[in-house]
């Protein structure tokens, strides 16, 4: 079975730029999470899709990012414009259940890791 | 709010030893659930050991365990026996119970190398 996917591994932009992440959960996994690690920080949530639908964004930084994840399956997350402070890698999950059991299991991709110069 | 610390940024262990890695956290939810997760040079975070807050017994996962120590506030992961494959980042998470249980919240990591 596959894991969950992340594409692309690296990406390299220029400030200003727009980039979008993508994430392929693993399947029928109905939760979809991001979670996002900035240089020398913590890993921080960013927002939790149940199915198509936004559960949670409590996470998100501002609004130049947005997530989507249409139909339910594969999420995009894409940065518009792009800030230097954006830098980090970002990480997408996806479990079963209803997203919010304690020993709901995450299984996490490889993550993006991202470079806004 | 949750809280998870990692005090050790890094360390090395010797080959075929065993290995402590401290995690302490705070909540006041009495409900909770902690987890360690592995990520390789690879990037892809592994899951390796969860441990429920009414647990009664120390989670065990082949090499791996925990020590959990409720009173404490503290989840150390045991890695018994390293192999040079066990050089990764670790972290530890804790996820409640209720509206905020859709959230790990992370430690900052130990970075963990085995020498030969």
């Amino acid at each position: 079975e596959a894991g969950v996917t992340q594409f692309p591994s690296h990406s390299v932009i220029e400030k200003g730029q727009t980039v979008t992440l993508r994430c392929d959960p693993i399947s029928g996994h109905d939760n979809l999470y991001w979670y996002r690690r900035v240089m020398g920080k913590e890993i921080k949530f960013l927002l939790h899709f149940v199915k198509e639908s936004k559960q949670d964004e409590s996470g998100m930084p501002n609004n130049r990012f947005l997530a989507e994840r249409t139909g339910g399956t594969y999420s995009t997350l894409k940065v518009q414009p792009a800030e230097l402070e954006d830098s980090g890698v970002y990480f997408c999950a996806s479990s079963q259940g209803n997203g919010y059991r304690v020993n709901e299991k995450l299984f996490f991709g490889s993550g993006t890791q991202l470079s806004v110069l | 709010a949750q809280k998870i610390t990692q005090t050790q940024p890094g360390m090395f262990v010797q080959e075929k030893e065993a290995v402590t890695l401290d995690c302490t956290y705070d909540t006041s939810d009495p409900s909770y659930g902690l987890f360690w997760y592995k990520q390789p040079s690879s990037g892809e975070m592994i899951f390796l050991i969860y441990q429920g807050s009414y647990d009664q017994q120390n989670a065990t996962e082949g090499r791996y365990s925990l020590n959990f120590q409720k009173a404490r506030k503290s989840a150390n992961l045991v890695i018994s026996a390293s192999q040079l494959g066990d050089s990764a980042m670790y972290f530890c998470a804790m996820r409640v119970a209720g509206a905020a249980g859709n959230k790990l919240t992370f430690g900052g990591g130990t970075r963990v190398l085995v020498k030969p």
